[in-house]
C-alpha cells in the first residue's frame, strides 16, 4: 500500500447500518492479509485476517473479502456501533525469497458513525 | 496475559540526540517486530528481531538500529534524531518468523517527539 500523506480517505455511517471499507493491495506475491482497528493515542487493533487461498472469511460482525485477480479486499462491519469508529487498516504479509516476513500497511479509511 | 508492552508512552528528545525505545512481546512469542507511524498515515515497517537477530529490514537508516534480548524483549535505538523522526513508534510480536498462522499483535506505541 502506498501511504496518501495526511488526507485519510473517510467513512460515515449511520448507527446500525453496515459499512464496507476497501482497501487496494501492491504485492500479488502477497499471501495473508490482515485487517486492524486503530483508535486515537493506540496501537493497531487485529480484527481479522485471511490467507490468500480463501476468497471470504467470517468473524463477529465482520467478514472480509479478497478478490486476488484485482488486489482488493474489504472489510464489512454488519450493525455499525459507536464504539467502531476509528481508522481502519489493512495489511498485506509477504516474504520475499530467503527473506523473513513483513506487514505492509495500506493508507486508512478513518470511519465515523453518526447516531 | 499480557499483551505487547511498550516504554515509555511518551518521550520528547532534542535533535541529535540518542533515544532508546523498549518492547515486550505478548507471553509465547518470540518475533519482534518495529514500525514507525507518522501522524496520519500507516505503519511502516522498521526491522524485524527473530532469534536475538535483525532478520528483515524496511527502508530506514543506519541511525535506526536495534537488539533482542534472551528473554525475546528488544529495544530499538535511533541516534542523531531528527525533526522527521517524531512518530508513534510501535511494536509488534509474533510466534516464528512466518505470521501465516498467528496475528501480529502490536503494543500502544511510544509518541516520540523532536524538538
Amino acid at each position: 500500500g502506498e501511504n496518501v500523506g495526511l488526507h485519510l480517505p473517510t467513512l460515515s455511517v449511520q448507527e446500525g447500518d453496515n459499512s464496507i471499507i476497501n482497501c487496494a493491495y501492491s504485492n500479488s506475491a502477497s499471501d495473508y492479509f490482515i485487517w486492524y482497528k486503530q483508535e486515537s493515542g493506540k496501537g493497531p487493533q487485529f480484527i481479522i485476517d485471511i490467507r490468500s487461498n480463501m476468497d471470504k472469511r467470517q468473524g463477529q460482525r465482520v467478514t472480509v473479502l479478497l478478490n486476488k485477480t484485482v488486489k482488493h479486499l474489504s472489510l464489512q462491519i454488519a450493525a455499525t456501533q459507536p464504539g467502531d469508529s476509528a481508522v481502519y487498516f489493512c495489511a498485506e504479509n509477504f516474504s520475499r525469497k530467503g527473506s523473513a516476513r513483513q506487514l505492509t500497511f495500506g493508507s486508512g479509511t478513518q470511519l465515523t458513525v453518526l447516531p | 496475559d499480557a499483551g505487547v508492552t511498550q516504554s515509555p508512552t511518551h518521550l520528547i528528545k532534542t535533535r541529535g540526540q540518542q533515544v532508546t525505545l523498549r518492547c515486550s512481546p505478548k507471553s509465547g512469542h518470540d518475533t519482534v517486530s518495529w514500525y514507525q507511524q507518522a501522524l496520519g498515515q500507516g505503519p511502516q515497517f522498521i526491522f524485524q528481531y527473530y532469534e536475538e537477530e535483525e532478520r528483515q529490514r524496511g527502508n530506514f537508516p543506519d541511525r535506526f538500529s536495534g537488539h533482542q534480548f534472551p528473554n525475546y524483549s528488544s529495544e530499538l535505538n535511533v541516534n542523531a534524531l531528527l525533526l522527521g523522526d517524531s512518530a508513534l513508534y510501535l511494536c509488534a510480536s509474533g510466534f516464528g518468523t512466518t505470521f501465516t498462522n498467528t496475528e501480529a499483535f502490536f503494543g500502544q506505541g511510544t509518541r516520540l517527539t523532536v524538538v
